[in-house]
């Protein structure tokens, strides 16, 4: 059983439409995070969270936000798709502080 | 802001040889903790290994180990006897130690190794 489930794998949007990538945790861990992979760029963090409603920016959150109502579920919306946001999006979990982190398959969201 | 910086976009090695990934890092704190991740062309994030800054021994699994220079700001990767299966991106990162409200991760750029039969 996976322990970190991203949903959907795959999506194509249109420009100016709105988008959610959901993130559920089967872990119990308090620390959850929102990656984005681009060539040349590595995995750049996009928001955290460090509990139920406790969510806080990353270096590239612009035109993202976030929502945390329960342990498990971490969801990541784009409120307004543009081609920029076209990448590879990656969750993750941490039990602790200094632990390694666990990670989700990725969603892979394109934007037209 | 923590940087990480992998020089060697691309890298290739021989089946059963070692190879070395090279990993630089810029900070002011005496407190953190550096990872190498693998990615597969199936897209999964891999810890492949973990060190904590205060420990002085170098971190192994297995036919992975690091080579830990805090003084240089340097955490280099080694696989010994590399596999087909070893082929992969792979990621250095860095995590401060202090952070309590969770502890982000600051990768690199990425190494892609080739492991060739």
């Amino acid at each position: 059983d996976a322990g970190i489930t991203q949903s959907p794998r795959h999506k194509v949007t249109e420009t100016g439409t709105p988008v959610t990538l959901r993130c559920h945790q089967t872990e119990n861990h308090r620390y959850m995070y929102w990656y984005r992979q681009d060539p040349g760029h590595g995995l750049r963090l996009i928001h955290y969270s460090y509990g139920v409603k406790d969510t806080d920016k990353g270096e590239v959150s612009d035109g993202y936000s976030v929502s945390r109502s329960k342990t498990e579920d971490f969801l990541l919306t784009l409120e307004s798709a543009t081609s920029s946001q076209t990448s590879v999006y990656f969750c993750a979990t941490q039990k602790g502080t200094g632990d390694g982190y666990t990670f989700g398959s990725g969603t892979r969201l394109t934007v037209v | 802001a923590q940087t990480v910086t992998q020089s060697q976009p691309e890298m290739s090695v021989q089946e059963a040889e070692t190879v070395t990934l090279s990993c630089t890092y810029d900070t002011s704190e005496n407190n953190y903790y550096l990872f190498w991740y693998k990615q597969p062309p199936s897209r999964q994030m891999i810890l492949v290994i973990r060190q904590e800054a205060y420990k002085q021994q170098n971190a192994t699994e297995n036919r992975f180990s690091v080579n830990f220079q805090k003084a240089a700001k340097s955490f280099s990767l080694k696989i010994s006897d590399s596999q087909l299966g070893d082929t992969a991106m792979y990621f250095c990162a860095f995590m401060n130690g202090w952070e309590t409200s969770g502890s982000r991760l600051t990768f690199g750029e990425g190494t892609q190794l080739t492991v060739n039969p």
